[in-house]
């Protein structure tokens, strides 16, 4: 199954809250898991990535908590900002070589309010 | 670097006609993609290439021709528009070594609609 499962659809936080992204697969090929941010009107961009054999990665305000065995990873934002108002996307990688593939959540809205 | 660019970024076509979406990339990258974005269905894969004269299919790509003549272009191709292919589309690029993370850097997008 080449398939990301991502949840929620939609996110509200206040500002200065933590907002939590999750994401859960079956493909245990999978080797790479990065996170992309779109604001309105511009292309996806990479914000923060991790590999299955680290449990957690942190980026500033930005950490991404891996799951190996429940399949499971999630984005943290602490502090949300409204600047960080954006759609957010969690893929997977797979396939060998050089002809490896991305496979992306469905997204998810996140608003911070002020 | 300008990165991936797009044109246009707008277009309204009417159901039947043909037109090409163009993407270009100057950070020299072998590997280049086509996606659509459509509500609630993230991002789909369309078509791919690895290289110049190399092209292969994603997940989605009834409807869509595309073409690899240099490294710097990648040109995609709707022969005959239909709704469903209303959809923001989205060029990305990345280098095509073995490293997994090779960052996959996406134009900012064409808004297509088909009447």
């Amino acid at each position: 199954q080449q398939q990301v499962k991502q949840s929620p659809q939609s996110l509200i936080v206040q500002k200065g809250g933590i907002s939590i992204i999750n994401c859960a697969y079956e493909n245990t090929a999978f080797d790479y898991f990065p996170w992309y941010q779109q604001f309105p009107g511009k292309g996806p961009a990479l914000l923060i990535a991790i590999r299955p054999d680290v449990s957690e990665k942190k980026e500033g305000r930005f950490t991404i908590s891996f799951n190996k065995s429940a399949k499971q990873f999630s984005l943290h934002i602490m502090d949300s900002q409204p600047g960080d108002s954006a759609t957010y996307f969690c893929a997977a990688k797979w396939g060998g070589g050089s002809n490896y593939k991305l496979t992306f959540g469905k997204g998810t809205l996140l608003t911070v309010n002020p | 670097n300008a990165g991936v660019t797009q044109t246009p970024k707008f277009q309204v076509l009417k159901t039947g006609q043909s037109m090409t979406l163009q993407c270009a990339q100057d950070m020299n990258h072998e590997y280049m993609s086509w996606y659509r974005q459509d509500p609630g269905m993230g991002l789909r894969l369309i078509h791919y290439s690895v290289g110049a004269g190399i092209t292969d299919q994603g997940e989605v790509p009834n409807g869509y021709n595309v073409s690899r003549s240099t490294t710097e272009d990648f040109p995609l191709r709707l022969l005959s528009a239909a709704p469903s292919q209303t959809s923001v589309y989205f060029c990305a690029s990345r280098t095509a070594t073995r490293a997994s993370e090779n960052e996959q850097f996406f134009g900012p997008g064409t808004r297509l609609t088909v009447l």
